[in-house]
C-alpha cells in the first residue's frame, strides 16, 4: 500500500539557518510524483515544490529544495535561510496511479522559526 | 482570478441532516478531489474525479458521495452526517503533471470546517 511517513511532528529552527524536513514514501510503482505543501496558521494550502520519480536532478524553487533519494525512498524538504514566515505546517504528498490518480499525504511537520 | 471556491466555509449541523459542500474551480482543470484534515492524520483523500462523470474512491469514502456533472463543479454530499465526520474539508483541482506521472500541483479551496453534533 502507498504511504507517506513524516517522523518529525514538530521542529524548531533559528532564523536564517537551514532546516531539513524528513519524508519517506512507500510505493511499488515506478512512476509517481512527490510534492511538498505549506499550511500557515491561516489554514490555506500552498504548493512549494514537485519532484517526478524519473527526475535525475533534485528540484529547487527559490529557498526550497527537495533532496530526492530514490533508492532510500526519501524526499526531504530543505529550506535554506529560514524566515519567521516559514513557521507553518508542512506536508509531504505523493501522487500515484492506482487506476486513477490518488494523492496521499503525510501527517505533517510543524515548523517553528525562532527569532 | 484563478481559484477554487468552497461553500460553506463553516457549518454546524446535527446528526442525520443531509448536507452538501459545494466546490467550483475556474481553471478548466480535469482533476478534482476532496480531502479531510484531522489533527495528527494529515489530509486524507475522500473521493477524486479524473474528468466529467468519472469519479473514484480515495482512502476514506465511507459516508460521503460525490458527483461530477460539469467540469468546474465537484460537490461533496453527506447523506446522513455523523459526529465522526466533524473535520476540516478541502477541495482541490489540478492539471496533470508536466511529466504525466500523475497530478500536478493541487490548487486548494480555503477549506470548510464542519461540525456534526
Amino acid at each position: 500500500a502507498q504511504k507517506i511517513t513524516q517522523t518529525q511532528p514538530g521542529m524548531f529552527v533559528q532564523e536564517k539557518e537551514a532546516v531539513t524536513l524528513d519524508c519517506t514514501y512507500d510505493t511499488s510503482d515506478q512512476s509517481y510524483g512527490l510534492f511538498w505543501y505549506k499550511q500557515p496558521s491561516s489554514g490555506e494550502m500552498i504548493f512549494l515544490i514537485y519532484q517526478g520519480s524519473y527526475d535525475e536532478q533534485n528540484a529547487t524553487e527559490g529557498r526550497y529544495s527537495l533532496n530526492f533519494q530514490k533508492a532510500r525512498k526519501s524526499a526531504n524538504l530543505v529550506i535554506s535561510a529560514s524566515q519567521l514566515g516559514d513557521s507553518a505546517m508542512y506536508f509531504c504528498a505523493m501522487s500515484v496511479n492506482t487506476g486513477g490518480f490518488k494523492t496521499i499525504f503525510g501527517a505533517g511537520t510543524r515548523l517553528f522559526v525562532k527569532a | 482570478e484563478a481559484q477554487v471556491t468552497q461553500n460553506p466555509r463553516y457549518l454546524i449541523t446535527v446528526t442525520g441532516k443531509k448536507l452538501t459542500v459545494t466546490c467550483s474551480q475556474n481553471m478548466n482543470h480535469e482533476y478534482m478531489s476532496w480531502y479531510r484534515q484531522d489533527p495528527g492524520l494529515g489530509l486524507r483523500q475522500i473521493y477524486y474525479s479524473m474528468n466529467v462523470e468519472v469519479t473514484d474512491k480515495g482512502d476514506v469514502p465511507e459516508g460521503y458521495k460525490v458527483s461530477r456533472k460539469e467540469k468546474r463543479n465537484f460537490p461533496l454530499i453527506l447523506e446522513s452526517p455523523s459526529p465522526n465526520q466533524t473535520s476540516l474539508y478541502f477541495c482541490a483541482s489540478s492539471l496533470w503533471a508536466r511529466d504525466r506521472l500523475g497530478t500536478g500541483e493541487l490548487f486548494f479551496g480555503e477549506g470548510s470546517r464542519l461540525t456534526v453534533l
